[in-house]
């Protein structure tokens, strides 16, 4: 049982170049989560999806889009990358996302993203 | 909105010695309140969870918290630290049908022989 895998693990992006990071989980879980992670700041959400086919802003959406292709896929694109957004992506999800006081996330193991 | 407070950045113990971090909440009413574990270069692993009943919670790998309402506090202790246990650590709120947790900025934990 794999949980939530990201890829890529590793990626250095240059100014202005676009990319899109992965998520998938296999949980059969509804809700899934994009946070960014920096030194002080914690984790901070930068889009969820409630269920398939919604999607909503969290704290720190500029810069960033989302797909949740299917119940399984949820993906964050930087359409022009910028050195504000070196950080450490996490991805995680929940079984029912109004539910998840009751059950916390499942992450996945990160995406260290440098953008020079 | 929910938040929480780790006041600690970084905090050195000994092998062998207690541990105790510290977090504080900020919520109105009853809130859901976690605690992860982060090893270097790893996901987050939740260690253990309260929402309701009894104030002392036990976790995983030997983990405990517990809750003072009257404080706003939630605090993890270990009583003999493992060198495995150096990570960061973090404090997670969540409320009553929100769909998101908060979550505090951390603690780093180095244990020394």
């Amino acid at each position: 049982n794999a949980g939530v895998t990201q890829t890529p693990k590793f990626q250095v992006l240059k100014t202005g170049q676009s990319m899109t990071l992965q998520c998938a989980q296999d949980m059969n879980h509804n809700s899934m989560y994009w946070y960014r992670q920096d030194p002080g700041m914690g984790l901070r959400l930068i889009y969820y999806s409630a269920s398939e086919g919604t999607t909503d802003k969290g704290e720190v959406p500029n810069g960033y889009n989302v797909s949740r292709l299917n119940k399984r896929e949820f993906s964050l694109r930087l359409e022009s990358a910028a050195p504000s957004q070196t950080s450490v992506y996490f991805c995680a999800s929940t079984r029912q996302g109004f539910e998840v006081s009751n059950y916390g996330y499942t992450f996945g193991s990160g995406t260290r993203l440098t953008v020079v | 909105a929910q938040s929480v407070t780790q006041p600690d950045i970084h905090i050195t113990v000994s092998e062998g010695a207690s541990l105790e971090l510290r977090c504080n909440y900020s919520y109105g009413a009853t809130p859901y309140l976690f605690w992860y574990v982060q090893s270097p270069g790893q996901g987050l692993q939740l260690l253990l969870k309260y929402f309701s009943g009894d104030t002392l919670v036990q976790g995983i790998k030997g983990f405990e918290a517990e809750f003072k309402r009257s404080q706003s506090s939630f605090n993890l202790r270990k009583p003999s630290v493992h060198w495995s246990d150096a990570a960061e650590y973090f404090c997670a709120v969540g409320a009553w049908n929100d769909y998101k947790l908060s979550f505090g900025a951390g603690t780093t934990v180095t244990v020394r022989a």
